[in-house]
């Protein structure tokens, strides 16, 4: 059974760089794509985009300035950034696999609040 | 870029009883690419119905999903009490990229 479990610092100031790791178990990168979608307390889910295990990607284009993804094979971890964080961003983060068009396994999801 | 738009907002039911829900698209969703999720409080998203109709691994049957092109409904034909939380839609666009609706909460009557 493939588990997904996010990492990363909870708090990040305004301006900086809000960097998570995703944790694959269960399972090889190979073969799919890897999203990441926010969620602000409260409010709905957002895509933030995905990756695939060979390096491509697809941002959403509102964030496309702000974004990079990338993935680490022999570690089975892929990687969010996110620059110049303001308040806008504090969101729960969760990371999840996709299969075709659809995401069926997801992380737990971990806070992040952007805050000085 | 699609827009989903799900209504009601919130929908006050009883257990046992049918729950209609609704997500419907500024434009044609290529392949029926539309997928569903319940989100508890305090957890993630899990996935119901993929391709517009098709359970998840584990899903009871009383869920259904339908639908195609700019219209479609997830029904929970009587509802349990672990059913009430929040309902997602989801699509697959051309870009390719994904877009969540607003949310359907269910909640308790």
């Amino acid at each position: 059974q493939v588990q997904l479990q996010e990492s990363g610092p909870g708090l990040v100031k305004p301006s900086e760089t809000l960097s998570l790791t995703c944790s694959v178990s269960g399972g090889s990168l190979s073969s799919y794509y890897w999203s990441w979608i926010r969620q602000p307390p409260g409010k709905g889910l957002e895509w933030i985009g995905y990756i695939g295990h060979s390096g491509s990607t697809n941002y959403k284009s509102s964030l496309k300035s702000q974004v990079t993804m990338s993935v680490d094979r022999s570690k089975n971890q892929f990687s969010l950034r996110l620059t110049s964080v303001t308040a806008a961003d504090t969101a729960v983060y969760y990371c999840a696999r996709m299969y075709s068009s659809f995401l069926d396994h997801w992380g737990q999801g971990t806070l992040v609040t952007v805050s000085s | 870029e699609i827009v989903l738009t799900q209504s009601p907002g919130t929908l006050s039911l009883s257990p046992g009883e049918r729950a209609t829900l609704s997500c419907r698209a500024s434009q044609s969703v290529s392949s029926s690419y539309l997928a569903w999720y319940q989100q508890k409080p305090g957890q993630a998203p899990r996935l119901l119905i993929y391709d517009a109709s098709n359970r998840a691994t584990g899903i009871p049957d009383r869920f259904s999903g339908s639908g195609s092109g700019t219209d479609f409904t997830l029904i929970i034909s009587r509802l349990e009490p672990e059913d009430f939380a929040v309902y997602y839609c989801q699509e697959y666009g051309t870009s390719p990229t994904l877009t969540f609706g607003g949310g359907t909460k269910v909640e308790i009557k």
